[in-house]
């Protein structure tokens, strides 16, 4: 089955410290990656994609993921957090039966403490 | 440049009354559409998607609804509220052309069931 997982229900990361927030993936053949943070009570904001070429892709807001196939992975990373960046995280994986659809992660609450 | 509209932005009904929930997408033609319900603030079910004027996939067999009436409106509905239909609503659109997964998601609306 394909799915997308997301092992860190909250990561606790101080401002100005680098932070990573993980994402695993189990998808047949090539996959196509997403992350999304969403603030408190609004919706989802896309964040970046990974379809094809280099591995390390960039966002908005200075976030940062790299694709790793042989680890099935594609964590989010920013070298250095802000206060604001305190949110929500989604991963989601491109649904290979159905592509009009997306397979999201159960989420990771990021806290920066300033 | 494309933007998602929802509302109401908050609602609270009681039990047994019906519901009408309406998102609307602007700058773009034949969008994919998709509503999404999400509960206590974390994991997000997929409800209903839609990728043409009257074609509707129901994900989860439910007390609701979904309609496209015209090409970028897309209703969600219910004849009769459960305490259980409270959460928070998204809606989001994709575009139809390869390359471009991602969903794009409205403000949302929040649902009370009293």
């Amino acid at each position: 089955a394909q799915s997308v997982a997301q092992p860190e229900d909250q990561v606790n990361v101080a401002e100005g410290n680098p932070l990573t927030v993980k994402c695993t993936y189990s998808v047949s053949g090539n996959p196509y990656l997403f992350w999304y943070v969403q603030y408190p009570n609004r919706g989802l904001q896309f964040l970046l994609k990974y379809i094809t070429g280099d591995n390390l892709v960039k966002g908005s807001y200075g976030f940062e993921a790299e694709f790793n196939k042989s680890q099935t992975s594609f964590h989010l990373k920013k070298p250095s957090a802000l206060v604001s960046d305190s949110a929500l995280y989604f991963c989601a994986v491109r649904d290979r039966k159905n592509t009009d659809k997306l397979i999201f992660g159960t989420g990771t609450r990021l806290q920066v403490f300033p | 440049s494309q933007t998602i509209h929802q509302w109401p932005a908050t609602l609270v009904q009681p039990v047994g009354s019906p519901l009408s929930l309406e998102c609307t997408v602007e700058g773009t033609s034949n969008p994919n559409l998709y509503w999404y319900r999400q509960a206590a603030g974390r994991g997000l079910q997929l409800l209903f998607y839609s990728v043409g004027i009257g074609q509707i996939s129901s994900e989860v067999p439910q007390n609701l609804s979904a309609s496209r009436p015209q090409d970028r409106q897309f209703i969600l509905s219910s004849k009769k509220l459960l305490l259980s239909d409270s959460g928070f609503y998204l809606c989001a659109w994709s575009f139809t052309v390869s390359g471009h997964y991602e969903q794009y998601f409205g403000p949302g609306t929040r649902l009370t069931v009293t």
